[in-house]
């Protein structure tokens, strides 16, 4: 069945560092892929997200790209900051599902100043 | 525009007890979403309904979990008996129509004893 991989946390960077997270999917078809954030005591939020193959998610300083020959769409920020701290979620959604969504573990930041 | 509303916030019962969730999504919204997040994990969809009609319930454990959307507004989830292993965040989310963005409430914390 359909799911995603992220890598494990949490990560913790120093302010202005650069972000990665990991990110891969098992899928068939042609899902839409998305990050989602959850910041302390706060409810899920769509970060960015790509619906095709090349496309670049963006968002708040945040970039992600679908690539279909990797099954990849890893999270990138040039310059974290201390308020970038949160969980991170992969997830995707198959076409004819509606906006049902399949997670990944989540990855949690720490940002230290 | 007020958001995804859920109740109670906190919720702490033992096991065997039954314990009832209550979503109000977002004005207009025609589909709505129940997840369960166990701590440290992703959230997974547990059942998704278009209007009062049930699209996709496959992960519901039916034998204790239950849900209903009566009117098409509101949504109740039911679980009855409670296990310890039922202890998890439960989020709802809506969208407005079928394939377009969902939003989250801010969920209902169980936890078993």
């Amino acid at each position: 069945g359909d799911s995603v991989t992220q890598m494990e946390g949490p990560v913790t960077l120093s302010e202005e560092a650069f972000l990665t997270i990991n990110c891969t999917y098992t899928a068939t078809g042609y899902p839409s892929l998305f990050w989602y954030v959850q910041y302390p005591g706060e409810g899920l939020q769509l970060l960015l997200k790509a619906t095709k193959a090349d496309d670049k998610g963006s968002n708040k300083g945040f970039e992600a790209t679908y690539r279909k020959e990797t099954t990849s769409f890893h999270l990138e920020k040039g310059s974290v900051q201390v308020s970038d701290s949160a969980v991170y979620f992969c997830a995707l959604k198959r076409s004819n599902s509606g906006y049902a969504l399949n997670f990944g573990k989540g990855t949690s930041l720490l940002v230290t100043p | 525009e007020a958001g995804v509303a859920q109740s109670p916030r906190y919720k702490i019962i033992e096991k065997r007890q039954s314990v009832a969730f209550w979503c109000n999504p977002i004005s207009g919204h025609a589909t709505l979403y129940w997840y369960q997040q166990i701590l440290g994990q992703g959230p997974k969809l547990l059942i998704q309904f278009q209007n009062n009609g049930v699209v996709d319930d496959s992960q519901l454990p039916k034998d204790r979990f239950s849900a209903e959307r009566l009117k098409g507004v509101d949504s109740t989830l039911k679980i009855q008996p409670a296990k310890l292993e039922d202890s998890a965040v439960y989020l709802c989310a809506s969208s407005g129509e079928w394939n377009t963005e969902a939003f989250f409430g801010q969920g209902t914390r169980l936890t078993v004893v």
